[in-house]
C-alpha cells in the first residue's frame, strides 16, 4: 500500500486559476515537505513543516501556501497560476530530529495553460 | 552555505560498465549524506545514506564512502545493468536542527543493453 498519497496525479489548469494539491502520509512521521521539479530546477525545496508548524519557506512567492489540517496532511494551495508554475510537485515526509531520511510521494504533475 | 555539486549531468554506459558519479558537498560540521534514485514517473527514493567520515553506504550493488577530507560522496557501481537507468541525486542534511535537504542537480544515467 502506498505510504504517501498525492492527489491528483495529473492536473491541468488555466492561467490565473487556483488549485490545491493534496498530500497524506501514513508513515507516522512528524515532518512534511514540498518540493518542485521542473526542467529548469531538477529538485527544488519549497517548504518544511514540523508538527504542523512551518519551519522553513524557500518559496519567494506568496502564491504558494501550504495548509496542514492534520498531522499527516500537508496540502499545497497555489493561487493566480502562471505557466511557469508547470512542474511536478513532490510531497515528502520524515521523522523529526537529526538527519532523518525523507520519503517522497509519487508527485502531482501540474500543467498550466 | 550548504550545497551539493554533481559534476555529471548525463552519463551513458553499456551494460557491465563501471559507474562513477561524482558528488562534492559544502557544509560545516558533519552533514549526513544521501544518494537518492528516481525512476520515470516516480518520486525519488532513498538508495542509502552515511553519517560519519569513512562510513560506506551501499545498496543494490551501489556504494559510496563519506570522505570528509575531500568533502566527497561519490557513487560507484562495478557493473551496471539496463534497469539502473534512472536519475541519481546526491543530497545532504547539514544536521543543524532543521530538516532541510540540499539536493544536487541530478545525474541522468542511461545504460545501453
Amino acid at each position: 500500500d502506498p505510504k504517501i498519497i498525492q492527489k491528483p496525479k495529473y492536473l491541468v489548469a488555466v492561467t490565473g486559476s487556483e488549485k490545491i494539491l493534496i498530500c497524506e502520509q501514513y508513515l507516522g512521521h512528524n515532518a512534511m515537505y514540498w518540493y518542485r521539479q521542473s526542467a529548469k530546477k531538477p529538485l527544488e525545496f519549497m517548504f518544511s513543516y514540523s508538527y504542523q508548524k512551518l519551519m522553513d519557506n524557500q518559496t519567494a512567492s506568496s502564491r504558494f501556501q501550504p495548509q496542514s489540517s492534520k498531522k499527516n496532511h500537508l496540502d499545497l494551495q497555489i493561487t493566480a497560476l502562471k505557466p511557469d508554475d508547470s512542474a511536478t510537485y513532490f510531497c515528502a515526509s520524515s521523522q523529526v530530529g537529526g538527519a532523518d531520511t525523507q520519503y517522497f510521494g509519487p508527485g502531482t504533475r501540474l500543467l498550466v495553460l | 552555505g550548504d550545497s551539493v555539486t554533481q559534476t555529471e549531468g548525463q552519463v551513458a554506459l553499456s551494460e557491465e560498465d563501471f559507474l562513477t558519479i561524482h558528488c562534492n558537498y559544502s557544509a560545516s560540521g558533519y552533514p549526513t549524506l544521501f544518494w537518492y534514485v528516481q525512476y520515470p514517473g516516480e518520486g525519488p527514493q532513498l538508495l542509502f545514506r552515511a553519517s560519519r567520515d569513512k562510513e560506506k553506504g551501499s545498496s543494490r550493488g551501489f556504494e559510496a564512502t563519506y570522505d570528509k577530507g575531500t568533502t566527497s560522496f561519490h557513487l560507484r557501481k562495478a557493473s551496471v545493468q539496463e534497469s539502473d537507468s534512472a536519475v541519481y541525486y546526491c543530497a545532504l542534511n547539514p544536521n543543524t536542527g532543521y530538516q532541510n535537504f540540499y539536493f544536487g542537480k541530478g545525474t541522468s544515467l542511461t545504460v545501453i543493453p
